[in-house]
């Protein structure tokens, strides 16, 4: 069984860009989690679909944003690159969510580096 | 909402020696995860403790949760050089339907 794939594996811009980052769940689940993990800090909650909508999304600015597509699959999005936005970008899927959340299963990362 | 705190932040130990590695909650804990990180790479899933009192253990890591405290420990035993990597707490922020992480302890073992 494939697991959560992200795409692409690095991604180079400048200042002032935009960047689309792409995520795959897990086969069956229909909830993906979307993490930034700047250097030399811990992962900081981005945003969370379930079932095609948005559910949360966590302290960052209105330049960065996504949706999830009908199988699931999600994009994010972060417009006007800035310097900081530097950082490896990460997915995580779950089956669905429930008043809980169960354990979380990661991509590799899309490494986004803005010069 | 609810905040990890690790401790130490970064680990240097000998091949063969234990560590622990802590981690305290802001808030009462409902379940904590603890993962493993690879420089520059996914999050690996090893444990979650769900009860107050829960042990758990895979190989030679072994981790506990004290909802009292609101504190979860992880320990190594005989650590080697495929436990190098960050590892990093997770606790589901009830309310708020997410997934916080501690920021993490970076574990070198020297051979």
């Amino acid at each position: 069984e494939a697991g959560v794939t992200q795409s692409p594996t690095h991604l180079i811009k400048t200042r002032g860009q935009q960047a689309t980052l792409r995520c795959s769940p897990i086969s069956g689940h229909t909830s993906v989690y979307w993490y930034q993990q700047a250097l030399g800090l811990g992962l900081q909650f981005l945003l969370w679909y379930d079932e095609g909508e948005e559910r949360n999304r966590g302290n960052f600015p209105p330049r960065f944003s996504g949706r999830q597509f009908p199988n699931y699959s999600s994009e994010l999005n972060v417009n006007a690159l800035e310097l900081e936005d530097s950082a490896l970008y990460l997915c995580a899927s779950i089956q669905a969510y429930r008043r809980r959340i169960e354990k979380l299963f990661f991509g590799s990362g899309t490494q986004l580096s803005v010069l | 909402s609810q905040e990890l705190e690790q401790s130490p932040q970064s680990l240097i130990v000998q091949e063969g020696k234990n560590l622990t590695i802590n981690c305290t909650s802001s808030k009462t804990l409902y379940g904590l995860y603890w993962y493993k990180q690879k420089y520059g790479e996914g999050l690996i899933f090893l444990m979650m403790l769900q009860k107050g009192g829960e042990e758990k253990s895979h190989e030679k890591i072994t981790a506990k949760l004290d909802e009292k405290k609101q504190q979860s420990s992880l320990h190594i035993t005989a650590s080697q050089p495929s436990h190098a990597g960050i590892y990093l707490c997770g606790a589901d922020d009830t309310g708020f339907q997410k997934l916080v992480f501690g920021t993490g302890t970076r574990l070198l073992v020297s051979p």
